[in-house]
């Protein structure tokens, strides 16, 4: 199947600073990307579509300038939680669909990547 | 936002059992998928049944869904101590957003 690779896997930063996750599809390109937090014990919750070239779409809740999306190529989407925070400490995935219809497209996940914030 | 329900919402059985988990949704949908998620990883794509499908099956897994009901379930045969792991179910309506439900997290013991 495809391979979707996220960087870093596992990373800690001091409060109110900012971190960068990158989503990379290895093997296909990817027009639409979507974004991932899980907290312990807990389902995914959907936090953003990424779609190469525009602008990304957030769900209700989710705070744009907090969470900075880009996806400046069809291989690559980034996230950047800007000025950190404990509260933001979280499993965060990616996900990236090939073949590019929605209908008949298959979704392959990232590993996650583990952010913990002093 | 979350689609719907899973229960149970916690699992335990014995290896050589059948694995039993329900999800539940609330809005209309292209497809229902059900992933599988290692404590700490990411998500194993398990299989994905169409809304005009009633059932699937994949090795030891099988899928229904019930649209008029909103309702899906996911039977695992003949579990494995491997087969350790929380189960999600997921929904995609035709805008392609797959939203999960809450999960099942299932232990088999040896």
């Amino acid at each position: 199947g495809a391979v979707v690779s996220q960087h870093p896997s596992r990373v800690i930063c001091k409060s109110g600073t900012s971190v960068k996750i990158e989503c990379r599809s290895l093997d296909f390109q990817a027009t639409t990307m979507f974004w991932y937090r899980q907290f312990p014990k807990q389902s995914l919750m959907l936090m953003a579509t990424s779609n190469e070239g525009s602008k990304a779409t957030y769900e209700q809740g989710v705070e744009k300038d907090k969470f900075l999306i880009n996806h400046a190529s069809l291989t690559l989407s980034t996230l950047t939680v800007t000025s950190a925070h404990p509260e933001d400490s979280s499993f965060y995935i990616c996900s990236a669909l090939v073949g590019g219809n929605f209908n008949t497209g298959e979704l392959f996940f990232g590993e996650g990547s583990r952010l913990t914030v002093l | 936002s979350q689609q719907g329900e899973e229960d149970p919402q916690a699992l335990s059985i014995q290896e050589g059992e059948n694995a039993t988990m329900n999800c539940s949704y609330k809005t209309s949908i292209n497809n229902l998928q059900w992933y599988r998620q290692n404590s700490g990883r990411g998500l194993v794509h398990l299989i994905l049944i169409r809304s005009n499908e009633r059932e699937k099956h994949s090795g030891r897994l099988r899928v229904t869904l019930d649209t008029s009901k909103k309702s899906s379930s996911l039977l695992i045969t003949a579990s494995r101590a491997a087969d350790t792991a929380s189960y999600f179910c997921a929904t995609q309506n035709q805008g392609g957003k797959l939203i999960f439900g809450q999960g099942t997290e299932l232990s088999v013991k040896p």
